[in-house]
């Protein structure tokens, strides 16, 4: 079956730019997470949707982030008035209910000059 | 913080040898998973272990857990350059917001 995609895989914006992320988790998983990398660290989690509830939105570092999902489908993040230090990968994951296994799209590479 | 921390950052080996990395945390977990990275790219899941298990295998992969400690290696065995690869922790906070360690980065040369 189909993995989680996620679109685009590549984004240069300017400074100051607003961007979408897309991402298409596996269809009928209920749980799915956004993370951020910088390159060469770990993982950031920015935030967690149960279905289309965000229970926990602690990683978001500031409020230009934000999410939305809509029902067990596709979630988008944007990022308003971009900054260089947003540069990074981002990636988008999924689990089925109460599993714990998450499988990972590709991830967005973001580039903010 | 629940964060994991593994280590080495860095391990470089021959093929054919064996790889151990470590992986630390600070809080009582539910379940420690460990997940690959290439290229730098998405992960994927190759083991997860519970909090009352000790030791878990899946293949040249073998996973120990030491709660008393709050520390979780892994170890591959007869590694192949395939391996190369970026090698991440990650433990369960409260609900299902995992935490990932920064990673160790092996490189197994031929």
């Amino acid at each position: 079956g189909a993995g989680v995609s996620q679109s685009p895989s590549n984004k240069v914006t300017e400074k100051g730019k607003d961007v979408e992320l897309r991402c298409d988790p596996i269809s009928g998983h209920t749980a799915l997470y956004w993370y951020r990398q910088r390159l060469g660290q770990g993982l950031e989690f920015l935030i967690y949707f149960q279905g289309n509830s965000a229970p926990d939105k602690s990683g978001l570092p500031s409020d230009r982030f934000s999410a939305e999902r809509t029902g067990e489908s596709v979630s988008t993040l944007t990022i308003q008035r971009t900054q260089q230090e947003d540069s990074a990968v981002y990636l988008c994951a999924s689990s089925a209910q109460g599993a714990y296994e998450q499988y990972f799209g590709p991830g967005t590479r973001l580039t903010v000059t | 913080s629940q964060q994991g921390e593994e280590d080495p950052q860095a391990l470089s080996i021959q093929e054919g040898e064996n790889a151990t990395m470590n992986c630390s945390y600070k809080t009582s977990i539910n379940n420690l998973q460990w997940y690959r990275q290439n290229s730098g790219r998405g992960l994927v899941h190759l083991i997860l272990i519970r909090s009352n298990e000790r030791e878990k295998h899946s293949g040249r992969l073998r996973v120990t857990l030491d709660t008393s400690k709050k520390s979780s290696s892994l170890l591959i065995t007869a590694s192949r350059a395939a391996d190369t690869a970026s090698y991440f922790c990650a433990t369960d906070g409260y609900g299902q917001n995992f935490v990932f360690g920064p990673g160790t980065r092996l490189s197994v040369l031929p």
